[in-house]
């Protein structure tokens, strides 16, 4: 498996407060990505990294930030969490542009907004 | 949207059946590719599809692509119990940026 680790793995929290996730890869790959997946609506992309400090937005990104200050890390920040943002959280990563390269996906965080 | 669709969304068969997934997608791609999900896990790819091919293999797994239905299948023959789990198909968009778009999963459940 690649090395890929999200944490934390569950979140319960209150709406309105700040949640960070965290991604960290020991691969060593450029490019790095959180989606979000939903009963439905399978997986959406909320924000990519293409390199350090690199970063663009997803299908959807509103209400979402994310920092990328290493190579091995990817951070996703909800500044003030709503109850829609309840979702399982996944972090994936590529060695090259994603969509002619396979992703490799993390385990995933559950996080439940209250 | 550009998603993908795949069909059925449940299967269940019997461990030594072959079992078929679909997936119909909308717009102009480079390449489709095909995840496993198993419960509570992360995506692992299984295989990629180039526009320009119609058909690839993977040990017990068959991918099509008809480029002209927009449409793609994945046939895993001799099933086995270890088989089940959610499959998705993934699609470039004919922009050419960095995104995949998963379509809703069909869930496959294999019958000891």
């Amino acid at each position: 498996d690649a090395g890929i680790t999200q944490s934390p793995r569950h979140k319960v929290t209150e709406t309105g407060t700040p949640v960070t996730l965290r991604c960290h890869q020991t691969e060593n790959h450029r490019y790095m990505y959180w989606y979000r997946q939903d009963p439905g609506h399978g997986l959406r992309l909320i924000h990519y990294s293409y390199g350090v400090k690199d970063t663009d937005k997803g299908e959807v990104s509103d209400g979402y930030s994310v920092s990328r200050s290493k190579t091995e890390d990817f951070l996703l920040t909800l500044e003030s969490a709503t109850s829609s943002q309840t979702s399982v959280y996944f972090c994936a990563i590529s060695d090259s542009t994603g969509t002619n390269q396979p992703q490799h996906f993390g385990d995933g965080t559950r996080l439940s907004i209250l | 949207s550009q998603q993908g669709e795949e069909d059925p969304q449940a299967l269940s068969i019997q461990e030594g059946e072959n079992a078929t997934m679909n997936c119909s997608y909308k717009t102009s791609i480079n390449n489709l590719q095909w995840y496993r999900q198993n419960s509570g896990r992360g995506l692992v790819h299984l295989i990629l599809i180039r526009s320009n091919e119609r058909e690839k293999h993977s040990g017990r797994l068959r991918v099509t692509l008809d480029t002209s239905k927009k449409s793609s299948s994945l046939l895993i023959t001799a099933s086995r119990a270890a088989d089940t789990a959610s499959y998705f198909c993934a699609t470039d968009g004919e922009t050419g940026a960095n995104n995949l778009f998963f379509g809703t999963g069909t869930r496959l459940t294999v019958i000891p």
